[in-house]
């Protein structure tokens, strides 16, 4: 099982990048990498995957170095409205563990 | 609106009773995948159905079974209850769930308290 560690939580003011990193030391070749979003009473919503390096979409940036082992979730010019919990999921196709959600950083952005 | 949906949305019962919970997938998906949420456990996965056939096992109790009909839609039965089954529980979707990376869609939960 890959597992996962991540920072309890954190704090940021409006308008700052956030990163969040979380560690995976024992990932596998064949693992992905997942971030999932989470607002109180609400299901988690996908926020971005990568593989290597660095991928990018419209809300976020992840970034994985070359040994795998740690990944960033990079959120440009965070609002109130990106309080929530943050998943990182590692894991790989067809075994239960690429649905490990460990229990997440909880982000509260401050005005 | 994620498309996934779930009912009921509230479920109040005993210990030691029997509760069913379902789960409707976006359209097209063939993949559904049940997740209870606890307040001192965080997100658990439970398990994963791909087109009627269960695919992948987490931390499901042997008091819990889940089964895919062949419409798509899906039920958790969690039975004998007890206090610590109180939870939400999370049903999500996915196009085929062949692959790691596929994204989940999740349903707004059922939150059930057993007393």
């Amino acid at each position: 099982l890959a597992k996962t560690t991540q920072p309890i939580s954190m704090d940021s003011y409006e308008g700052q990048e956030v990163n969040i990193t979380c560690s995976h030391n024992n990932i596998a070749t064949n693992d992905y990498i997942t971030w999932y979003q989470q607002f109180p009473s609400q299901g988690p919503r996908f926020i971005i995957q990568g593989y290597k390096t660095k991928v990018t979409n419209e809300v976020a940036s992840l970034f994985i170095p070359a040994d795998r082992k740690s990944s960033t979730l990079s959120l440009p010019r965070v609002s109130l409205s990106d309080t929530a919990v943050y998943y990182c999921l590692v894991g790989r196709p067809h075994t239960g563990n690429q649905f490990y959600f460990g229990t997440g950083t909880s982000l509260t952005v401050i005005p | 609106d994620s498309g996934v949906t779930q009912t009921p949305k509230h479920l109040i019962t005993a210990t030691g009773q029997r509760v069913t919970l379902r789960c409707s997938p976006r359209s097209g998906d063939l993949s559904v995948y049940w997740y209870q949420q606890s307040l001192d456990q965080g997100l658990q996965f439970l398990i994963q159905y791909y087109n009627g056939e269960e695919r992948a096992k987490g931390n499901i109790l042997e008091r819990f079974s889940a089964q895919q009909f062949p419409d798509l839609h899906s039920e958790l039965n969690l039975s004998s209850l007890e206090l610590g089954d109180s939870a939400l529980y999370f049903c999500a979707s996915s196009t085929s769930g062949q692959g790691a990376g596929e994204t989940q869609y999740f349903g707004p939960g059922t939150r059930l308290l057993v007393l």
